[in-house]
């Protein structure tokens, strides 16, 4: 089992759809959790950090679910400019230090 | 957040010849990261850069072939060693600023072909 699962995509969804991604990982010590986008041949930027409580930035919302191990991000009233892979990311905790984790990315893809 | 540049943003190289590239930030980091990010794929982390310190390598990457210094807190350099066209790859850089939680921010990367 990967480390960091994601759901594979690609999905492509109208402008103004509500989209949601989902990412699970396997170490239940894993300490903080991120969503990153990267847009083609660019390097990832950071989009929000998942607190346990969720948290919402605009229209964006990312939701921590520890027991069940995954972690949500769901984007309102879908832009173009939303076009991009989402990166989920999992800060794990190790035998002596901490190692970031990044999943595959989901691409999102949204259509006039 | 932090202001990361990389050199070169880009390079052809030869099989068998070596290529530095350089990151520069705009404040003192004590965490700095290499990642490999191949055609299609996510990022996978080649070492953690640590002023100070010998570089941490991730399994499956050796000192050998992917020399690393850190001289100060404000630049690191990687180095791909006797290359070969499996090399080919998006090199990037990022930091962990200071009072950041574990967040990184990322250089433009190095875009490497090795022929």
């Amino acid at each position: 089992r990967k480390e960091v699962e994601q759901d594979p995509g690609p999905f492509n969804v109208p402008e103004g759809a509500t989209v949601a991604f989902n990412c699970t990982y396997s170490n239940s010590a894993s300490q903080s959790f991120f969503w990153y986008r990267q847009d083609c041949r660019k390097e990832p930027k950071l989009l929000m950090s998942v607190y346990s409580s969720g948290n919402e930035d605009g229209r964006f919302t990312a939701q921590l679910n520890r027991a069940s191990q995954y972690i949500s991000l769901l984007i309102r009233d879908s832009k173009l400019s939303d076009s991009a892979t989402y990166l989920c990311v999992v800060n794990m905790w190790g035998s002596s230090a901490s190692k970031i984790i990044f999943g595959s990315g989901t691409r999102l893809s949204i259509r006039p | 957040s932090a202001v990361i540049s990389q050199k070169p943003s880009r390079d052809i190289c030869q099989r068998g010849t070596s290529l530095t590239i350089q990151c520069q930030v705009d404040s003192q980091v004590t965490m700095m990261f290499w990642y490999r990010q191949q055609p299609g794929q996510s990022l996978t982390l080649i070492a953690t850069a640590n002023q100070g310190s010998e570089a941490t390598y991730e399994s499956g990457f050796v000192i050998d072939k992917f020399p690393i210094s850190r001289p100060n807190l404000t630049f690191s350099t990687l180095t791909v060693s006797n290359m070969s066209p499996e090399d080919s790859s998006i090199y990037l850089c990022s930091v962990e600023p200071r009072g950041s939680y574990n967040e990184q921010f990322f250089g433009p990367g190095t875009r490497l072909t090795v022929l």
